[in-house]
């Protein structure tokens, strides 16, 4: 998985509590991302950071905030869960724009009950 | 709206068939169409990544094709193999999208039975 490790791996948490996941990359790349993947849905950008302190929303954003304070850590966090954010989250690295490779993590599979 | 759709939706085939998964997309300025594999409980993995000029890449026993003017793309997996049970996801990114924006389609599920 390109030295792109996330934790938790798994999470099942209660409805109104915060949760922060965490994506960690040894590759040195200066974009990172978080998608969330749902049965019916392809793949969706939720926020993505193209440096240390730089970031901005994607598609799918309510309800999440990240931040990123070192170019190798990113962190993705529910302010307070809903069952509708019971999904599988997955990271992914690039190192530039274009036609560059999106490298993904193995994922974070999240259960809000 | 930038979409990406695929079929079929599933399909078997056995071990050492060939198969061809389909890809349509509206997104626009196209920049580049990639293919990835998923493996069950795994993220995405890169097979191929062809810009608006390529019109075949292949990848071992995977062959990508791109037909820009129609805005259709193909992938097809020769002598299938158990290992090729997977998801596979067409993907395109629009020019200059913010944040390199990747439209995913749901992909299409292939089971290959012996």
């Amino acid at each position: 998985d390109a030295g792109i490790t996330q934790s938790p791996r798994h999470k099942v948490t209660e409805t109104g509590t915060p949760v922060t996941l965490r994506c960690h990359q040894t590759e040195n790349h200066r974009y990172m991302y978080w998608y969330r993947q749902d049965p019916g849905h392809g793949l969706r950008l939720i926020h993505y950071s193209y440096g240390v302190k730089d970031t901005d929303k994607g598609e799918v954003s309510d309800g999440y905030s990240v931040s990123r304070s070192k170019t190798e850590d990113f962190l993705l966090t529910l302010e307070s869960a809903t069952s509708s954010q019971t999904s599988v989250y997955f990271c992914a690295i690039s190192e530039g724009q274009g036609v560059y490779e999106q490298y993904f993590g193995p994922g974070t599979r999240l259960t809000v009950t | 709206k930038n979409q990406v759709e695929q079929s079929p939706q599933s399909l078997i085939i056995l071990e050492g068939k060939n198969c061809t998964l389909q890809c349509n997309y509206t997104v626009s300025p196209f920049s580049n169409l990639r293919w990835y594999k998923q493996d069950t409980g795994r993220g995405p993995v890169s097979l191929t990544i062809m810009t608006f000029s390529e019109n075949t890449k292949s990848n071992g026993r995977y062959t990508a094709t791109l037909d820009a003017d129609t805005k259709q793309s193909s992938l097809h997996i020769t002598a299938s193999q158990l290992s090729d049970s997977a998801s596979y996801i067409c993907v395109v990114s629009a020019e200059k999208a913010a944040g390199n924006k990747l439209t995913f389609g749901g992909g299409t599920r292939v089971l290959v039975k012996p």
